[in-house]
């Protein structure tokens, strides 16, 4: 199947830092690219959806100037969280789909786990 | 809007035992159900996916059956391995919609 590469697997920032989690895909073209928050024990949250040149679309409750996704190529996306708290603490998955996000499926990304201290 | 719900929540089998989990969605113009397993500590992996104009996919030992009139679709594995232990998300998407998870299966296969 389709590889999403996401980076870094782990990190810890500070809090009131901003970090930032990159999400490629390697052997296609993702025109678009989802974000998903998952806490422990529960299902896939979505945060936002991206395509390629637009703005995201985010979720109700999720707050875009907290979590700034960009979709600058067809192959990569990357999701920032700003000014971390505690709270945000938590898994990152991304995933990407080629032809045009919902004609096709989705490949998921290895996860990223974020712990702000 | 959709709502998917899976069952049961966890389940544990002898090694060599089938395995069977079952997802109903709501919304009929739904069409395409992928499954997922997720490792722990890793992003999911799609396993096997059906769309709505078949009504059984076979992988080697895991397959997927749908049907669309009581809008439930399962994933059976059979033979199961230890290495089968996961959480497993089943997810429905209707055509221009973003997919919508199930709460995840735990799956315990024992030795």
């Amino acid at each position: 199947g389709a590889v999403v590469s996401q980076h870094p697997s782990r990190v810890i920032c500070k809090s009131g830092t901003s970090v930032k989690i990159e999400c490629r895909s390697l052997d296609f073209q993702a025109t678009t690219m989802f974000w998903y928050r998952q806490f422990p024990k529960q299902s896939l949250m979505l945060m936002a959806t991206s395509n390629e040149g637009s703005k995201a679309t985010y979720e109700q409750g999720v707050e875009k100037d907290k979590f700034l996704i960009n979709h600058a190529s067809l192959t990569l996306s990357t999701l920032t969280v700003t000014s971390a708290h505690p709270e945000d603490s938590s898994f990152y998955i991304c995933s990407a789909s080629d032809a045009g996000g919902y004609g096709n499926t989705i490949y998921f990304g290895e996860g990223s786990w974020l712990t702000v201290v | 809007g959709e709502n998917v719900e899976q069952h049961p929540s966890t389940l544990s089998v002898q090694e060599g035992d089938s395995a069977v989990i079952k997802c109903t969605y709501s919304d009929s113009a739904s069409n395409y159900f992928p499954w997922y397993k997720q490792e722990l500590g890793k992003g999911p992996q799609l396993i096997i996916d059906i769309r709505s104009n078949v009504g059984e996919k076979k992988d080697q030992r895991i397959a997927v059956t749908l049907n669309k009139t009581a809008k439930h679709f399962s994933l059976h594995i059979t033979e199961t391995q230890p290495e089968d232990s996961a959480v497993y998300f089943c997810a429905v998407r209707n055509y221009g919609q973003n997919f919508v998870f199930g709460p995840g299966t735990r799956l315990s296969v024992l030795p």
